[in-house]
């Protein structure tokens, strides 16, 4: 089955720097990789997804790219606020008949001093 | 849109009793997702149904721990009987299916179950 590494497992930033997660999966037949954010005590949410024919994929502070031939993936929060400290969640998802279920990396804890 | 609706928020129970959590997904959505999130394990998949149907619950750690999905609009999640270790926050999470490409999954707000 699938299996998603992510690093680090915790990262503390200045307010106004970028922070950068990287995760990396194993089944090259994943083709959809959302990641998620979830704040303590919260749900987590969705944030921003990209799928394999594209390369990147940016939504204002938010940039996610991915690597098919490495087969790994990144986050990339640039400007950062102290409301961007939580926990984020990688995952990769692979399209099958009987369904695309999630695999989740073990995700990064993101504190952003200010 | 009311999102993934789960009950109860919180539930607090001795060793050994019945335990059943519901989730009502996203109107029109046809797969739901049963999430189980600790520190220890992270978030990890117990079950998951597309119309109604399970699909996989290799997920589900043992017998006790059963669900079903009787209609579109209800799953259940049940413990039987619970255990200390069974405490956790319980996530459901459901996403439309359109067989042809991944949809996102939206998240409940969670069940926080503690087993004394």
């Amino acid at each position: 089955g699938e299996n998603v590494e992510q690093h680090p497992s915790t990262l503390s930033v200045q307010e106004g720097d970028s922070a950068v997660i990287k995760c990396t999966y194993s089944d090259s037949a994943s083709n959809y990789f959302p990641w998620y954010k979830q704040e303590l005590g919260k749900r987590p949410q969705l944030i921003i997804d990209i799928r394999s024919n594209v390369g990147e994929k940016k939504d204002q502070r938010i940039a996610v790219t991915l690597n098919k031939t490495a087969k790994h993936f990144s986050l990339h929060i640039t400007e950062t606020q102290p409301e961007d400290s939580a926990v984020y969640f990688c995952a990769a998802s692979t399209l099958r008949a009987a369904g695309n279920k999630l695999t989740f990396g073990g995700g990064t804890r993101v504190l952003v001093k200010p | 849109d009311a999102g993934v609706i789960q009950s109860p928020r919180h539930e607090v129970t001795e060793m050994g009793q019945e335990v059943t959590l519901r989730c009502k997904p996203i109107s029109g959505h046809n797969s739901l997702f049963w999430y189980r999130q600790t520190m220890m394990r992270g978030l990890e998949l117990l079950i998951y149904f597309n119309n109604n149907v399970p699909i996989d619950d290799s997920g589900m750690p043992e017998d006790r721990f059963s669900a079903k999905m009787p209609n579109a609009s209800f799953s259940t999640l049940k413990i039987q009987p619970s255990e200390p270790r069974d405490s956790a926050v319980y996530f459901c999470a459901s996403s439309p299916r359109d067989g042809y490409s991944n949809q996102p999954q939206h998240f409940g707000d969670g069940t926080r179950l503690s087993i004394l």
